[in-house]
């Protein structure tokens, strides 16, 4: 089966600590995004990358870093600049960039501090 | 700057009492308008694309309408199944990027 895998699904944070959020896919898709959600709220974009070994900021991308070495995988890491990670954080990706391209979207990442 | 509205923010209905969610936009060169189905604690699934107004799309229970400035997503005779949140987002001239709204949470109660 085809699809977006994330892990861990709930991943904790001490202050200070930089962690990272895996999000692997089997789509042959080219481009990948990270979002991020808070409670009652919609998804806004933290990175996104239409090929390997490149990526642009979205949003809101402060504390934040990604990495696109190889085309299945796009890793977030959420580093100690970011005051307040407390999130539900979703990997998604489409086949291109052209017109009206669906996301296709992972189960999510909850990250909590400790 | 792209712009996503949804109202109302929550909707309750009672099972077989058919309403509609509301997505205003603006957006600059619309590419896209989406409608995604979210389940608690789950990623979005996806529902419906819509690319240029007058366009209309259906599935099972669910109509998605799109206009020059709002779609909407009529929900005919619901079943406590389609309780969720919908979300609604829109790709302007950069394609690479969408705007989400916050989304419509929906109950139905048996």
């Amino acid at each position: 089966d085809g699809g977006i895998t994330q892990s861990p699904k709930y991943l904790f944070r001490k202050e200070g600590q930089n962690v990272t959020l895996s999000c692997e896919q089997n789509l042959n898709h080219d481009a990948m995004y990270w979002y991020r959600q808070d409670p009652g709220q919609g998804l806004r974009l933290i990175y996104y990358s239409q090929i390997v070994n490149d990526f642009q900021k979205g949003d809101i991308a402060e504390g934040y870093s990604v990495s696109r070495e190889k085309k299945e995988s796009f890793p977030l890491t959420v580093t100690s600049a970011q005051k307040n990670p407390t999130a539900f954080y979703l990997c998604a990706s489409t086949r291109g960039v052209l017109i009206g391209e669906t996301q296709y979207f992972g189960p999510g990442t909850r990250l909590l501090v400790l | 700057e792209d712009q996503v509205t949804q109202s109302p923010e929550a909707l309750r209905l009672q099972e077989g009492e058919s309403s509609s969610l509301n997505c205003s936009y603006t957006v600059s060169g619309l590419r896209g308008l989406f409608w995604y189905r979210q389940d608690p604690g789950k990623g979005p699934e996806f529902l419906f694309t819509l690319y240029s107004a007058g366009e209309e799309k259906e599935k099972e229970r669910l109509k998605a309408t799109l206009t020059k400035k709002e779609s909407f997503l009529h929900i005919t005779a619901p079943k406590p199944e389609d309780s969720a949140t919908y979300l609604c987002a829109v790709q302007g001239t950069n394609a690479g990027k969408s705007t989400f709204g916050d989304g419509t949470t929906l109950t139905v109660k048996p």
